[in-house]
């Protein structure tokens, strides 16, 4: 079946440690985005990559970092400068510049103590 | 920038009846998409509606209506007979074609609908 993984579905780390969010996709989309959802808020743009080996920050990107070598694969670096990681991840794709609609993935909720 | 506003937290409606969420936006593109997605308990997003700017119809989608008006920068969206697996989150949703750039999708808040049975 085609579709987004993120794994894990719940992750939990320590304060002061860099931990990686995955993000797969096998719909062989071009466009693949990260985004970041607070309560109380709707989700928010961290980075976007629109073809392999390039990515973009979006609205919120400072103390994240991604990396985009394979088309299906779009991982994301909550690194120690977040000053507030706890949330939930969700990533998602789409086709290409034409297309408009996008796919999201189950999400990973990250929890920082 | 393009912003999305949902002046509704929370509402609630009773099985089978009918309820509308209100959405309002701002850009000044004039090609563009609007959605409503919804994310139940489990968090996963789903697509409800689209709706292209340039078509003056109103999208629907079984149950699913949306009112659009384009000159008020208005997307509300008409939930008809409603059911207990619409209680949701509901997330009203922008896309700008031919930005330059992130051709990104940019939500509001959204609103959380209770369905009483």
């Amino acid at each position: 079946d085609g579709g987004i993984t993120q794994s894990p579905k719940y992750l939990f780390r320590k304060e002061g440690q860099n931990v990686t969010l995955s993000c797969e996709q096998n719909l062989n989309h071009d466009a693949m985005y990260w985004y970041r959802q607070d309560p109380g808020q709707g989700l928010r743009l961290i980075y976007y990559s629109q073809i392999v080996n390039d990515f973009q920050k979006g609205d919120i990107a400072e103390g994240y970092s991604v990396s985009r070598e394979k088309k299906e694969s779009f991982p994301l670096t909550v690194t120690s400068a977040q000053k507030n990681p706890t949330a939930f991840y969700l990533c998602a794709s789409k086709p290409g510049q034409g297309a408009y609609e996008q796919y999201f993935g189950p999400g990973t909720r990250l929890t920082v103590t | 920038a393009q912003t999305v506003t949902q002046s509704q937290p929370e509402m609630s409606v009773q099985e089978a009846e009918t309820v509308t969420l209100s959405c309002t936006y701002d850009t000044s593109e004039s090609d563009y998409y609007l959605f409503w997605y919804k994310q139940p308990p489990s968090r996963q997003m789903i697509l409800v509606i689209r709706q292209e700017a340039y078509k003056q119809q109103n999208a629907t989608e079984n149950r699913f209506s949306v009112n659009f008006q384009k000159a008020a920068k208005s997307f509300s969206l008409k939930i008809s007979d409603s059911q207990l697996g619409d209680a949701a989150m509901y997330f009203c949703a922008y896309f700008g074609r031919w930005v330059q750039g992130a051709q990104k999708l940019v939500f509001g808040q959204g609103t959380r609908l209770t369905i009483n049975p």
